[in-house]
């Protein structure tokens, strides 16, 4: 099972920040079969980003995802104010794996 | 327009057997390439994938759950069943369908809103 390693757990930003988010796998990724996800409170999971950078219908240019292999990125170009929610990588190259999340709040 | 709800008890007993329904529309699993998913989540924890189905009545679990889990489809009522054994409360979680499109890559590009179980006594 491919293990992924998210980090930081919490950055703390303001609107209009620019937001890093790592996300690092314990074995190489196929095909770049990684996905990110935005989670509000109380909502399920949206798509963001599939194939490491390629955004899904309606996403905003302010995401973008990048990396291959092991070490992945999505960065968030400049946060505005519903950006603020918790962050997960998937991998789907086999068995589906999530990242532990990351939390992105307001400071 | 693709929608998923999930169904199912709010409440199960530990040791109890856990039945949950996936409603979709907006796509057929009898389309080559369409899959549904199951995933779940525990208050406050990170989603963890537990099962697959194909519209080619292919089944795939998760390692760890594989003994407890079945994945079935109701292609004419538009339905997915998940069905995990021996309930425990740290099977508490809010459960979640979503869609997938296997030969776009794999990933889930549509989610239900999700169902809470809770397991307690």
């Amino acid at each position: 099972e491919i293990v992924l390693t998210q980090s930081p757990g919490t950055l703390s930003l303001s609107p209009g920040e620019r937001a890093t988010l790592s996300c690092r796998a314990s074995q190489s990724v196929s095909s770049s079969y990684l996905a990110w996800y935005q989670q509000k409170p109380g909502q399920a999971p949206r798509l963001l980003i599939y194939g490491a950078s390629s955004r899904a219908t309606g996403i905003p240019d302010r995401f973008s995802g990048s990396g291959s292999g092991t070490d992945f990125t999505l960065t968030i170009s400049r946060l505005e104010p519903e950006d603020f929610a918790v962050y997960y990588c998937q991998q789907y190259g086999s068995s589906p794996t999530f990242g532990q999340g990351t939390k992105v709040e307001i400071k | 327009q693709v929608t998923l709800r999930e169904s199912g008890p709010a409440l199960v007993k530990p040791t109890q057997t856990l039945t949950l329904t996936c409603t979709f529309s907006g796509f057929s699993l009898s389309t080559s390439g369409m899959c549904v998913s199951w995933i779940r989540q525990p208050p406050g924890k990170a989603l963890e994938w537990l099962a697959r189905i194909d519209w080619d009545d292919d089944k795939y679990y998760s390692t760890s759950l594989k003994t407890r889990l079945t994945i079935s489809k109701d292609t004419s009522k538009n339905q997915v069943v998940l069905t995990m054994t021996n309930m425990d409360p740290v099977d508490t979680a809010t459960y979640y369908c979503a869609r997938i499109r296997r030969f776009a890559g794999g990933y889930f590009d549509y989610w239900g809103q999700g169902t809470l179980v809770t397991v307690s006594s």
